[in-house]
């Protein structure tokens, strides 16, 4: 089993819709989730920290399920900007010096 | 600005040439990091350096060499390449936080990347 899975997508949406992602993870020690974005040829750039108790920025919302080991995004009101692909990352929670572990990511195209 | 700069930005090279990824982090970060990403698959970790010192290699060929004389540079020196190496290779930054006898990574911030072709 992958450490972080992400189903690839596309996921394509018109303009103005809601979209939501999941993302599972297996190590039930993790610590932190974070969600990141990368446009097409593109460095990955932080989107939003995952919170226990759910956060919001503006159109997007991310919730954490430690119970069933998932992360969600939430985008209200999609806009063409919007269309990249989304990383679900984790940082494990073992001691010992382990890097953030990223998933394979989610596209979403928004369309006119 | 991103904080975190790779050079060159675009490499072709032969499989006997040898070159080097250079990046350097501006944020006072104490850690760093090499991943390589190819064409429709996930990021690749390669390298974490902690503090200068090596701590992870994900059993990357010795044909990729890093290193890193400080915290705010690190090199990945490439030799005698393969085809299938070309893809996207990033280097990012983070805060290392000890918390008692572990440590925490924060998030991490991604330079633009050098893309690389080996012919």
């Amino acid at each position: 089993r992958k450490e972080v899975e992400q189903d690839p997508g596309p996921f394509n949406v018109p303009e103005g819709a809601t979209v939501a992602f999941n993302c599972t993870y297996s190590n039930s020690a993790s610590q932190s989730f974070f969600w990141y974005r990368q446009d097409c040829r593109k460095e990955p750039k932080l989107l939003m920290s995952v919170y226990s108790s759910g956060n919001e920025d503006g159109r997007f919302t991310a919730q954490l399920n430690r119970a069933s080991q998932y992360i969600s995004l939430l985008i209200r009101d999609s806009k063409l900007s919007d269309s990249a692909t989304y990383l679900c990352v984790v940082r494990p929670g073992d001691t010992g010096r382990r890097a953030l572990t990223f998933g394979s990511g989610t596209r979403l195209q928004v369309q006119p | 600005e991103t904080g975190v700069t790779q050079t060159p930005r675009h490499l072709v090279m032969g499989m006997t040439n040898k070159k080097s990824l250079k990046c350097e982090q501006h944020l006072g970060h104490n850690a760093m990091y090499w991943y390589k990403q190819s064409a429709k698959k996930p990021l690749e970790l390669m390298f974490v350096y902690n503090f200068k010192e090596q701590t992870e290699n994900n059993s990357v060929p010795s044909r990729f060499s890093p290193e890193c004389p400080n915290s705010s540079h690190l090199f990945l020196h490439l030799h005698t390449l393969q085809p299938e190496d070309s893809a996207l290779y990033l280097c990012a930054s983070s805060q290392l936080t000890a918390l008692g006898r572990s440590s925490s990574y924060n998030e991490q911030f991604f330079g633009p990347g050098t893309r690389l072709t080996v012919l």
